[in-house]
């Protein structure tokens, strides 16, 4: 199975900072990589997929990339309703999996 | 437009069964592979399990040595999980999700909680 880290699995940060949460495949998954975000008592929402498409609706302060084992989710300025939970999951192989999370906190 | 909404949790004692229901409407079902994902209480996502949009094709996850089965009934727009023999490390809230070849998962239910507890 690939194995899917995420890095930092939590962080303080304050409205109107840029953000960046990483994820790391344990082998190479080409660009088959989704980024969700989840709110407390909420269903996930996807963000992104193909490692850098952008699904409609979603603001343009979040942005995607990377390729291989390597990713990241960037948050360009953060506003108040992107405090959540953020996880990655690669789809180029069956079982799909998930990273850990990143809980993004108020500061 | 697009909406899954699912349906059938509740409280279960282990060992006994339950079958969780996702009702789409505002696309057409029938051309969309379906999933199952489940979030234990304060833990991450769990892949389920994957149909093929015409019923044909099922992929499980190997943690549940075959207790659970995916289906669906395209002339009802219903995606069905049915659980068995449930043990209490079921419990979790089951999501299920449309997908994209290609893209992935785009859009999710709101989720439905099954609890396995005596």
């Amino acid at each position: 199975d690939i194995q899917l880290t995420q890095s930092p699995s939590s962080l303080s940060a304050s409205v109107g900072d840029r953000v960046t949460i990483t994820c790391r495949a344990s082998q190479g998954i080409s660009t088959s990589l989704a980024w969700f975000q989840q709110k407390p008592g909420r269903a996930p929402k996807s963000l992104i997929f193909a490692a850098s498409g952008l699904h409609s609706g979603v603001p343009s302060r979040f942005s995607g990339s990377g390729s291989g084992t390597d990713f990241t989710l960037t948050i360009s300025s953060l506003q108040p309703e992107d405090f959540a939970t953020y996880y990655c999951q690669q789809y180029k192989t069956y079982p799909l999996t998930f990273g850990g999370g990143t809980k993004v906190e108020i500061k | 437009q697009v909406q899954l909404v699912e349906s059938g949790g509740g409280v279960v004692q282990p060992g006994k069964s339950l079958r969780l229901s996702c009702a789409a409407s505002g696309f057409t079902f029938s051309t969309y592979a379906m999933h199952w994902v489940r979030q234990a209480p304060g833990k991450g996502l769990e892949w389920v399990a994957h149909i093929s949009y015409d019923g044909t094709y099922q992929l499980y996850a190997d943690s549940l040595k075959g207790r659970f089965t995916i289906s669906r009934d395209n002339f009802k727009s219903t995606l069905h999980l049915q659980l068995n023999s449930l043990r209490a490390e079921d419990t979790a809230v089951y999501y299920c999700a449309r997908s994209i070849s290609g893209v992935g998962f785009d859009y999710w239910g709101q989720g439905t909680l099954v609890t396995v507890s005596s």
